[in-house]
């Protein structure tokens, strides 16, 4: 069955640094998403992703935040400058069609980046 | 800002028993719902889901009602197994798009007991 994979799947960094995280969404999916969550606290969005442009983003998505899809395969979150309080775990999500019948995402299995 | 809320943080049931998981809702404009479930380490999992056209979809085991009324929607589990202990999330979207974002709540606990 088809699945999205993240890479890597933790991520240690210093605080100012600049981290990657990798996603690989389902292959016929079209939208594509980052969510977060901090540990002991809800899933919070931060961004979607549809025709290589930003669809919607959250006030968590500041300019310290941007989203890439460099190919047909992957898409990734760069956090520029990374600070404490965005150590969380960063979960990638796509769907198929916005205008399908159904509206599951399907999420991957997360990166945990630690910001010290 | 809780438009989603998980009042129980945690529930345990016997297996075998019914499990049941609630969520509350404060945005009249979402449109869809979504459980999903949860293990350590790992990604959330789609479980089911219902459009706000519904009131109730099953799946197996696994029913979800929803109380448009109320804002109020609920995951039965019949019969619980020891497989299913997780973390639950109840999730809504707005919009007419499938595209919209999930809201999610905070998460219950469930354990089942053998």
């Amino acid at each position: 069955e088809p699945e999205v994979t993240q890479t890597p799947s933790h991520q240690v960094t210093q605080m100012g640094q600049e981290v990657i995280l990798r996603c690989v969404p389902i292959s016929n999916h079209l939208y594509f998403y980052w969510y977060r969550q901090i540990l002991g606290q809800k899933v919070e969005f931060l961004v979607s992703f549809y025709n290589n442009e930003i669809s919607e983003k959250s006030e968590i998505f500041d300019d310290q935040f941007s989203v890439e899809r460099p190919d047909g395969s992957n898409f990734t979150l760069k956090i520029r400058s990374t600070k404490l309080e965005d150590s969380a775990m960063y979960f990638c999500a796509s769907i198929v069609d916005g205008a399908a019948q159904s509206y599951e995402q399907y999420f991957g299995p997360g990166t945990r980046l630690t910001v010290t | 800002d809780q438009q989603v809320k998980q009042n129980s943080p945690s529930l345990s049931v016997q297996e075998g028993r019914i499990s049941i998981l609630n969520c509350d809702y404060t945005n009249s404009m979402f449109d869809y719902f979504l459980w999903y479930k949860k293990y350590p380490a790992e990604g959330p999992t789609f479980l089911i889901s219902i459009s706000s056209i519904k009131d109730k979809n099953e799946d197996g085991r696994f029913t979800v009602f929803l109380n448009k009324s109320a804002k109020h929607l609920s995951l039965h589990i019949v019969p619980s197994q020891p497989g299913d202990s997780a973390v639950y999330f109840c999730a809504a979207s707005a919009g007419q798009g499938g595209s919209e974002k999930l809201v999610f709540g905070k998460g219950t606990k469930l354990t089942v007991n053998p």
